[in-house]
């Protein structure tokens, strides 16, 4: 089973609301990112997760929280996002986050800021 | 830095024939893997085919091949006998030792399939 799931499929969300998204994967992995994609562009990295530990931050501004709250669950948690912030977010999972290592990606969810 | 860089943002080719989309990158390692993703509209990437610096020998998967140049730092995905399903948003990536979690994606290339 190589499946990453991601839930919800899309989202619309005002800016003083919160909500989360949640990510799951049975593979055993013990990285997960996720990864903010506009469309026609490639993604971009947000956070890195290695074995439950936040690694790598790339300067996301604090209204995105992520989570981990075990090795098969990553969670991003956001609050009064920016229409801006509308864009299809992507959770992918690794055995580890070592450089020889295939990231998994799943379908994302459609997040809307209105 | 690293980078990586796609100069085609779309291609397009006849179903049953051959495409070839280009990928150059930088870097001062020696030590790297490099991979293709592919992104159908529906969304999901899914991992193409893979690369390992230190292989003298191209990867092959199927009609999926790389043309893999390291001392001219490029990465080129030859699809043979393309199919409809092979119309996507294709990525190069790269991942380097450095800076192991990072991947470090193009700018993508559009591959349309004509029936």
């Amino acid at each position: 089973d190589t499946e990453v799931t991601q839930t919800p499929k899309h989202l619309v969300m005002g800016m003083t609301n919160k909500k989360s998204l949640k990510c799951e994967q049975h593979m055993g992995h013990r990285a997960m990112y996720w990864y903010k994609q506009k469309a026609k562009k490639p993604p971009e990295l947000m956070f890195v997760y290695s074995y439950e530990k936040l690694s790598i931050n790339e300067s996301v501004p604090s209204r995105f929280s992520p989570e981990c709250p075990n090795s098969s669950l990553l969670n991003l948690h956001l609050h009064a996002l920016q229409p801006e912030d509308s864009a299809l977010y992507l959770c992918a999972s690794s055995r580890t986050k070592m450089r020889d290592e295939t990231q998994y990606f799943g379908p994302g969810t459609r997040l809307l800021v209105l | 830095a690293q980078t990586v860089t796609q100069s085609q943002p779309e291609m397009s080719v006849q179903e049953a024939e051959t495409v070839t989309l280009s990928c150059t990158y930088d870097t001062s390692e020696s030590d790297y893997y490099l991979f293709w993703y592919k992104q159908p509209p529906s969304r999901q990437m899914i991992l193409v085919i893979r690369q390992e610096a230190y292989k003298q020998q191209n990867a092959t998967e199927n009609r999926f091949s790389v043309n893999f140049q390291k001392a001219a730092k490029s990465f080129s995905l030859k699809i043979s006998d393309s199919q409809l399903g092979d119309a996507a948003m294709y990525f190069c990536a790269y991942m380097g030792s450095s800076n192991t979690g990072k991947l470090i994606f193009g700018q993508g290339t559009t591959l349309q399939v004509k029936p």
